[in-house]
């Protein structure tokens, strides 16, 4: 079955401190990839997105996502925190096939100590 | 650009009564509209998805009669919850498309029951 997973349901990191959120998914072929960001009470912000050639992809507000084909994730990193990251952050994916049907991760909860 | 405004953010209202949502496109046409349910700490779950001036395809277990879908222009999508109950409370996302382009989220909306 095709889905999508964050194993990460609740992170806490450091202002200043480097972070790295993971996704997998599972689907048959390599799908269109995207990581969103909710703050509490509001819409999705998307982030960054991949749809094919380079791997490593570069978003807003200083994020980066780094798609490996062999081990079927899509990983963000931001390289120092700040205290507004806090947050929560959904990966999602998107069928080639079928670009309409979004399927969202369960989320990652971010937690930034000042 | 690719604003997607959705009215009202907060509703409270009886049990019994329905409520319509709007979601506007503001500064691009969407084709197809989306709408997500979120559960506290929880994903977004796809409620239905539609496309202008056609009948909405709703997603396995989401009652069509309950939530009505209007997608009557390539700006303007309603989801009105008929007859609602306690259980409907949550919080209510659209997201708005255009072909080969990723969803732009509206800031949701956040339905009480009494």
């Amino acid at each position: 079955a095709q889905s999508v997973t964050q194993p990460d349901i609740h992170i806490t990191v450091s202002e200043g401190a480097s972070l790295e959120l993971r996704c997998n998914y599972s689907y048959g072929a390599t799908p269109y990839l995207f990581w969103y960001v909710q703050s509490p009470g509001q819409g999705l912000q998307l982030l960054l997105k991949y749809f094919s050639g380079d791997t490593l992809v570069q978003g807003i507000k200083g994020f980066e996502a780094e798609f490996k084909r062999s081990q079927s994730s899509f990983n963000l990193r931001k390289p120092s925190v700040h205290w507004s990251d806090a947050a929560e952050y959904f990966c999602a994916v998107a069928l080639k096939t079928s670009y309409d049907k979004v399927i969202f991760g369960p989320g990652t909860s971010l937690s930034v100590i000042p | 650009g690719a604003v997607v405004s959705q009215h009202p953010s907060w509703v409270i209202c009886k049990s019994g009564t329905s409520v319509k949502i709007e979601c506007r496109s503001l500064d691009f046409q969407a084709t197809t509209m989306f709408w997500y349910r979120q559960f506290p700490k929880q994903s977004l779950m796809l409620m239905a998805t539609s496309n202008e001036g056609s009948k909405a395809t709703y997603e396995q277990g989401v009652e069509k009669d309950k939530f009505l879908i209007n997608h009557a222009s390539l700006t303007l999508s309603t989801l009105t919850v008929t007859s609602a109950h306690p259980e409907d409370s949550s919080f209510y996302i659209c997201s708005g498309q255009t072909l080969y382009q990723p969803q732009h989220f509206g800031d949701g909306t956040r339905l009480s029951i009494l």
